[in-house]
């Protein structure tokens, strides 16, 4: 099972600022299948990115992710109000597909 | 509208059963792979389950397996989970997602299971 490890657990910053969430995991992701998703209290998770870099249908540009092999990165380029939320990545290169254990981002 | 809505939850003992249902609508239901993610209180996400889009072929996480079954219904748009044999580690909110082949795109509000005594 492929383990991710996402970093800080949290992440103070102010409205404006730049958010730079990691996401590492402990082998080789395939084909770079990656995902991230963004889970607001007593919400149902939204998908931001896919295939470690593309975004998903109405997904504000500020919203970016790069990465490959077993490192990978989503940037929020300004942050808005809405961003403050939780972050999860998700691998579904290998079975069974497994999710990182989540990077809180709260406003400082 | 694309939407899926769950139902089903509840309180259940362990080793008892219970049965998820989730409901599609706005979308050709029939072309998609489906899955169930759960999350504990407080926790982060779980992949369960997932069905092809014809139903035969079924995956499950490791936990879950001999004990939950995943189905699907086509010409009724439903997606179903049965769970039996429940643990107190089983307790979540349980979420019918969408996938795509590259992301979960879709997901319900979700559908709370608690198991206790």
């Amino acid at each position: 099972e492929i383990v991710l490890t996402q970093s800080p657990g949290t992440l103070s910053l102010s409205p404006g600022e730049r958010a730079t969430l990691s996401c590492r995991a402990s082998q080789s992701v395939n084909m770079n299948y990656l995902a991230w998703y963004q889970q607001k209290p007593g919400q149902a998770p939204r998908l931001l990115i896919y295939g470690a870099s593309s975004r998903a249908t109405g997904i504000r540009d500020r919203f970016s992710g790069s990465g490959s092999g077993t490192d990978f990165t989503l940037t929020i380029s300004r942050l808005e109000p809405e961003d403050f939320a939780v972050y999860y990545c998700q691998q579904y290169g290998t079975s069974p597909w497994t999710f990182g254990q989540g990077t809180k981002v709260e406003i400082k | 509208e694309v939407q899926l809505v769950e139902s089903g939850g509840g309180l259940v003992q362990p080793g008892g059963s219970l049965r998820l249902s989730c409901a599609a609508s706005g979308f050709t239901f029939s072309s998609y792979w489906m899955s169930w993610v759960r999350q504990a209180p407080g926790k982060g996400l779980e992949w369960v389950a997932n069905i092809k889009k014809d139903g035969s072929e079924k995956q499950y996480v490791e936990s879950v397996k001999g004990r939950f079954t995943i189905s699907r219904d086509n010409p009724k748009n439903s997606l179903d989970l049965q769970m039996n044999s429940l643990r107190a580690e089983d307790t979540a909110v349980y979420y019918c997602a969408r996938w795509t082949m590259t992301a979960f795109d879709i997901w319900g509000q979700g559908t709370m299971v608690t198991v206790s005594s």
